[in-house]
């Protein structure tokens, strides 16, 4: 059973840069079918979809982040990566990683991590 | 602000039926996925494609799409589906992905 653990630096203070890692355990992250995704929720909110990587190192980031959003694999390891540079108060969120899927018509995520809160502050 | 647009809020009676919904031009392309996020914990997925439940959601769920409309039902809702639900599918784009806003579902 595939299980994914998020984990990184719970604060980061202003204009620094955000780094968290998903660890894939109990399957391949190298396998050609998914999708590794980050989500993130700020407090008492929805859900906002980050960006995902193909194990190909493939990516696509929600337009609203790209200009500070990088995501990385390294297969070797079984993780993928998050960058968020430049960050804001506004950022604070519980980040999420999940395994996306997609065939033609439709996407869904089968796997999340457990999240983990980040808080930006001084 | 999200291409998916969902009410904030429904509840229902325990034991009776109910029906969330998603609304977005892209739901006329793709289906949507639907989530089911408690307080403190991950989202976990309850419905995706053509009313396709993964293993151990309940047969009280459905999902079903019309137009640029997808829908969650709950058959005999019960205490335990009292939770966030959100739905997700591709944007107008095909490029990308999008989350409804959420609708917080209450079980009286």
């Amino acid at each position: 059973q595939v299980q994914l653990q998020e984990s990184g630096p719970g604060l980061v203070k202003p204009s620094q840069t955000l780094s968290l890692t998903c660890t894939v355990s109990g399957g391949s992250i190298s396998s050609g079918r998914y999708y590794w995704s980050w989500i993130r929720q700020h407090p008492g909110k929805g859900l906002e979809w980050i960006g995902y990587i193909y194990y190909n190192g493939s990516t696509y980031y929600n337009p609203s982040l790209k200009s500070r959003v990088a995501i990385s694999v390294d297969t070797s390891k079984s993780h993928f990566s998050l960058e968020l540079s430049s960050v804001t108060a506004a950022d604070t969120a519980v980040f999420y990683c999940a395994r996306g899927y997609t065939v033609v018509q439709y996407w869904y995520f089968d796997v999340w991590g457990r999240g983990t809160l980040v808080a930006v502050s001084s | 602000s999200s291409e998916l647009t969902q009410d904030p809020a429904v509840s229902v009676a325990l034991g009776q039926t109910v029906r969330i919904t998603c609304q977005g031009d892209s739901l006329r392309n793709y289906y949507a996925s639907w989530y089911q996020q408690k307080p403190g914990q991950a989202p976990i997925l309850v419905i995706y494609g053509h009313n396709n439940r993964p293993s151990g959601i309940p047969d009280r769920f459905s999902g079903s799409s019309s137009g640029n409309t997808a829908s969650l039902t709950i058959s005999g809702a019960q205490a335990e589906d009292e939770a966030d639900y959100y739905c997700h599918s591709r944007d107008s784009s095909g490029n990308h992905v999008v989350f409804g806003g959420g609708t917080q579902l209450t079980v009286l």
